[in-house]
């Protein structure tokens, strides 16, 4: 079964620091999704990774393909960041599956 | 301008009742989503099209059926209302399962 799972399932951070949210899935992927969903309850699009690293501002997404996992890192954090960051898996095999995480609720205080 | 639109924004409906749920996206892409969030602010992937074509269906009641008259708009259809489902839709989409997706603003159905 294709499994993804996030950690931590809440975060409470001060403003400044650095945030690092992860993402484990059980089997080879084709790409790897992080979403943010606002409080507000509108869904944004951070990253589509299949490899490497991307970086977007504040926000870094990195992949390691043999350990199966992902992070997403925000640095010199905001409170404007607290929000639901989700990861979302894509598996092709002989049929199409995206399977996402539960979502961490980051919350940052001022 | 906006990318990806739901309509209607809010339905409150009685229960056995039959409605429907819309989603344009003028971004050219060939890949489209509906999502449900439930209570508990998880996000399941229901369907997906490409070019016309069902490309994802996961475990979902019979009485929900996704049409999509061209590529630039897929509907939800749901037969026969039940209170379970009460939630958040959310249309997406994105020029293929690899790429970026797109969000619309959600469809909050309540079912009473």
């Amino acid at each position: 079964k294709n499994e993804v799972e996030q950690s931590p399932q809440n975060l409470t951070a001060q403003e400044g620091e650095f945030i690092t949210i992860n993402c484990s899935y059980s089997v080879g992927i084709s790409a790897l999704h992080w979403l943010q969903q606002h409080p507000g309850g509108g869904i944004v699009s951070l990253f589509m990774l299949s490899s490497g690293k991307k970086k977007h501002g504040r926000l870094i997404a990195t992949i390691n393909i043999q350990e199966k996992h992902s992070s997403l890192h925000i640095t010199a954090s905001h409170p404007r960041d607290s929000a639901v960051y989700i990861c979302a898996v894509l598996f092709m095999d002989s049929n199409y599956q995206l399977i996402w995480g539960a979502g961490t609720k980051l919350i940052i205080k001022p | 301008d906006t990318a990806v639109s739901q309509t209607p924004k809010y339905l409150v409906t009685q229960m056995g009742n039959d409605k429907s749920i819309k989603c344009e996206q003028n971004l050219g892409h060939d890949t489209m989503y509906w999502y449900k969030q439930d209570s508990k602010k998880f996000l399941k992937i229901m369907f997906s099209y490409n070019n016309k074509e069902l490309i994802i269906n996961e475990t979902v009641p019979n009485r929900f059926s996704p049409k999509s008259p061209d590529k630039a708009h897929l509907n939800l259809h749901i037969n026969s209302l039940e209170l379970g489902d009460s939630a958040v839709y959310f249309c997406a989409s994105s020029q293929d399962l690899r790429q970026t997706q797109y969000f619309g603003p959600g469809t909050r159905l309540l079912v009473l």
